[in-house]
């Protein structure tokens, strides 16, 4: 079985700086995908940034950018310049690419807060 | 092009009641997916409906059924209520049937059973 862990329970960082939040996961596939969501405590699921796993170039979406280093088994999500509407819950994700269900995993979530 | 909808917001029930959630999926889409999310933890996945068959289950028990309709909305259905049931209930849409469809989620289902 997929498990995702987000070992950061909570993180900070000034407005207009640069911050990054760690994810690793384990599986024994070679074909998924990878991704980021946020959830602002309007509670609604808004996916970020995804990647594919048989993509070596790291997937970027405006500010948000990820380092993904498959043999590691890491995912991390860089946010640069942040914006006080980053402030939320993110979360990683997996889902496999192989088979017909989209189930995702989640990890457990970073509650990011951004100080002006 | 409307979004994924979901009712009622907020849910109030007691220990071994029955509820019914529902969601409406985004135009165009044909599967739904449902999720747990208990406090302060991650979404769980429950159960997905392609086409309003049940395409996969996660680790619940039966008393955690579904439903698909032909328009492709569907519903979430818990019987016997317990209080570690009190969650927040989220789901969500997507095209299906390609390698890759990207899930677009509904604003949830906050059940709280006492």
């Amino acid at each position: 079985a997929q498990t995702v862990t987000q070992s950061q329970p909570e993180m900070s960082v000034q407005e207009a700086e640069t911050v990054t939040l760690s994810c690793t996961y384990d599986t024994s596939e070679s074909d998924y995908y990878l991704f980021w969501y946020k959830q602002p405590p309007s509670r609604q699921m808004i996916l970020v940034i995804r990647q594919e796993a048989y993509k070596q170039q790291n997937a970027t979406e405006n500010r948000f950018s990820v380092n993904f280093q498959k043999a590691a088994k890491s995912f991390s999500l860089k946010i640069s310049d942040s914006q006080l509407g980053d402030a939320a819950m993110y979360f990683c994700a997996y889902r496999s690419a192989q088979g017909g269900s989209e189930k995702l995993v989640f990890g457990k979530g970073t509650k990011l807060t951004v100080n002006p | 092009e409307t979004g994924v909808t979901q009712s009622p917001t907020h849910l109030i029930k007691t220990r071994g009641q029955q509820v019914t959630l529902r969601c409406s999926s985004q135009s165009g889409h044909n599967t739904v997916s449902w999720y747990q999310q208990a406090l302060g933890q991650g979404p769980q996945f429950i159960f997905q409906y392609y086409r309003e068959e049940e395409n996969g289950r996660g680790n619940f028990p039966p008393r955690f059924s579904g439903l698909q309709f032909p328009n492709y909305s569907s519903e979430l259905n818990v019987n016997a209520l317990e209080l570690d049931d009190s969650a927040l209930y989220l789901c969500a849409s997507s095209g299906g049937g390609g390698r890759y469809n990207e899930q677009f989620f509904g604003p949830g289902t906050r059940l709280t059973v006492l």
